[in-house]
């Protein structure tokens, strides 16, 4: 089992939906990331969390410590958030080693 | 500011040629990663260095080198290169670790 599980890992939306991307990991961590991977292959970083909640434009992004899970949430999704989404995490075990989900591939149809 | 810099951005190899993909950052970044990238498989590093002078291995390290002789270069090596190493390698960079990280564009590596 690997140690950052994502779901889905596949989805498609229509254009407006709400949509919600799902990490959970099984270590124990001081942050977690989450990423965006362009269809011609380019990543960004768009959030860094270690607690809570942080929102940037229609994209939010929520931790749960305890419960070891985090959610992506983007609302009023449009064709350009078509992307992978990945999540990595930071252990606490103090190497310098992030641990990265295989990624949710998201479509969003207009 | 020119970021995170990969070249080449493809290659073509045979199997036992060596090479070698550039990474270079301009951000005075200390904390510097090279991932490959496999279709299932997500990312996975293959050394790390956090700070010029020191690296280490990561997850996938074998058939892999690694130096980092300024802040601003992290060069991995190919040593003999094998099929098993087609691949897309990225380079990516952070202040520390733990920062956001700064992600090149990429190099599609194919080793026939």
């Amino acid at each position: 089992k690997n140690e950052v599980e994502q779901s889905p890992q596949n989805l498609t939306a229509q254009e407006g939906e709400f949509i919600t991307i799902n990490c959970s990991y099984s270590v124990g961590i001081s942050a977690l990331h989450w990423l965006q991977q362009h269809p011609g292959g380019g990543i960004v970083s768009l959030f860094m969390l270690s607690s809570g909640k942080k929102k940037h434009g229609r994209l939010i992004a929520t931790i749960n410590i305890q419960e070891k899970h985090s959610s992506l949430h983007i609302t009023a999704s449009h064709p350009r958030d078509s992307a992978v989404y990945i999540c990595a995490v930071l252990p606490t075990s103090g190497t310098y080693k992030y641990i990265f989900g295989t990624g949710t591939r998201l479509k969003v149809l207009a | 500011n020119a970021g995170v810099t990969q070249t080449p951005k493809f290659q073509v190899l045979k199997t036992g040629q060596s090479m070698t993909l550039q990474c270079a950052q301009d951000m005075n970044h200390e904390y510097m990663s090279w991932y490959r990238q496999d279709p299932g498989m997500g990312l996975r590093l293959i050394h790390y260095s956090v700070g010029a002078g020191i690296t280490d291995q990561g997850e996938v390290p074998n058939g892999y080198n690694v130096s980092r002789s300024t802040t601003e270069d992290f060069p991995l090596r190919l040593l003999s290169a094998a099929p098993s190493q087609t691949s897309v390698y990225f380079c990516a960079s952070s202040y520390s670790f733990g920062n956001e990280q700064f992600f090149g564009p990429g190099t599609r590596l194919t080793v026939l």
